[in-house]
Formats: C-alpha cells, sequence, structure tokens
C-alpha cells in the first residue's frame, strides 16, 4: 500500500521558471517531511527537509509548502537550472529523520534552455 | 569525513543463488537502513540496523537477512534469488544524536537472471 503519492511522474521546465512536484501523504503519524534529489547513477541526497509545524521552509532555491490539514507537501524549485535535472523523491518517516523513511514514485525533472 | 560506501557496484546472478552486499555508514553513525530501489519506482524500506540489532523491517520476506558489525559497517543477505529482486540496494546510515538525516551509498545494481 502506497503511503506516499508523488506527481507528475515527469515534468519539463523552462530554464529560469519554477518546477513544482506535489506529494499527498495518508499516515497521520508521519512528522518529519525530506525531499531527495537523485542523480543517474547515484544514490538519494537529501535537498530539504520540513515537520509540520511550520507550513513552509526555505533553502536558497528550494522551498518546501506544507499544508498539515490536507496532508499535502510540494517542493518549488526557483529559477531552475539545468544541473537541475535530476528524479525528485518525497518522503516521510514518524518523529526521528533516522526511522523508516516512505517514498514517493518520484518525478524525473528536465529543465531545458 | 568519508560518505556511506558500497560494494560491489554491481553483481550479476542467477536465479535461486545467493548474494551479500556491504555498506560502510559514514564516520560518526550507529544506524544503518537497507532499501531497495526498483526500475523507476521510490526506494522501498527493507530493514534497519542500531548498535547491531533490526530495528524495524518491511514488507520483505524473512529470504532478505541482515548483519551490523561492531565498527556499524552492515551486510545485507539475500538467499534464493529471485528475478523480481532486481534492482539497486541502496544503504543509508544517520545517527542517533543530533541531526537524524538518512545518507545514502551509491549502491549496489543487482540483475538476477
Amino acid at each position: 500500500q502506497q503511503q506516499v503519492k508523488q506527481s507528475p511522474q515527469s515534468l519539463i521546465v523552462q530554464k529560469g521558471g519554477i518546477s513544482i512536484i506535489n506529494c499527498a501523504y495518508e499516515n497521520t503519524a508521519f512528522d518529519y517531511f525530506p525531499w531527495y534529489q537523485q542523480f543517474p547513477g547515484k544514490g538519494p541526497a537529501l535537498l530539504i527537509a520540513i515537520r509540520p509545524d511550520v507550513s513552509e521552509k526555505k533553502e536558497g532555491r528550494f522551498t518546501i509548502s506544507f499544508n498539515k490539514s490536507a496532508k499535502q507537501f510540494s517542493l518549488h524549485i526557483m529559477d531552475s537550472q539545468p544541473g537541475d535535472s535530476a528524479t525528485y523523491f518525497c518522503a516521510a518517516s514518524g518523529l526521528f529523520g533516522n526511522e523508516k523513511l516512505t517514498f514517493g514514485t518520484g518525478t524525473r525533472l528536465t529543465i531545458i534552455p | 569525513e568519508t560518505g556511506v560506501t558500497q560494494s560491489p557496484t554491481h553483481l550479476i546472478k542467477t536465479r535461486g543463488q545467493q548474494v551479500t552486499l556491504r555498506c560502510s555508514s559514514q564516520s560518526g553513525h550507529n544506524t544503518v537502513s537497507w532499501y531497495q530501489q526498483a526500475l523507476g519506482q521510490g526506494p522501498q524500506f527493507i530493514f534497519q540496523y542500531y548498535r547491531e540489532e533490526e530495528n524495524g523491517r518491511g514488507n520483505f520476506p524473512p529470504r532478505f537477512s541482515g548483519l551490523q558489525f561492531p565498527n556499524y559497517s552492515s551486510e545485507l543477505n539475500v538467499n534464493a534469488l529471485e528475478l523480481d529482486d532486481s534492482a539497486l540496494y541502496l544503504c543509508a546510515s544517520s545517527s542517533d544524536q543530533g541531526q537524524e538525516t538518512q545518507y545514502f551509498g551509491p549502491g549496489t545494481r543487482l540483475l538476477v537472471l
């Protein structure tokens, strides 16, 4: 049973544009929501993470928006660059970030010139 | 500080065989989690080891087993390999102190023929 749903499956954005990836979860016990970036042949790398006590977290060009009542969260990449082309995964875990991570199915992002 | 390393990088086995994958955790980390990532999917949690004890298991059969050693490195063993076991196997290390981020290794690509 998939507990974290991610959309879209793939996304093409023009250089300089905003990339938006959405996730929804079912398990109300989830308390930590990281986003991972994965390049071909590499393991996932943590990009940014949020807990539900805040509605937004920004780090550089990356922003997570969180809607606890709707059980949804999204990643916004501002001023998207060709180097951002990768697969992005949302994930969720319990109280501690080192617990079991439940991942979404991934979004393949391509930034075109 | 060295990152998470995994060996081997690639492996080809035939159905019914057994395989052992290895992971060296990041310095200072005492927790190792293993994930299976099928092609085009998000990583699926197999199990976690904390201070040499299994500390949680996902929906995988008993033929998936593991070990953690006193230096916190870890092994994943899979017996009676099936075609569906073909995947990228990722290990992630983390600490129970301070930042709880899980840091992933580059993975081992297993192909079962």
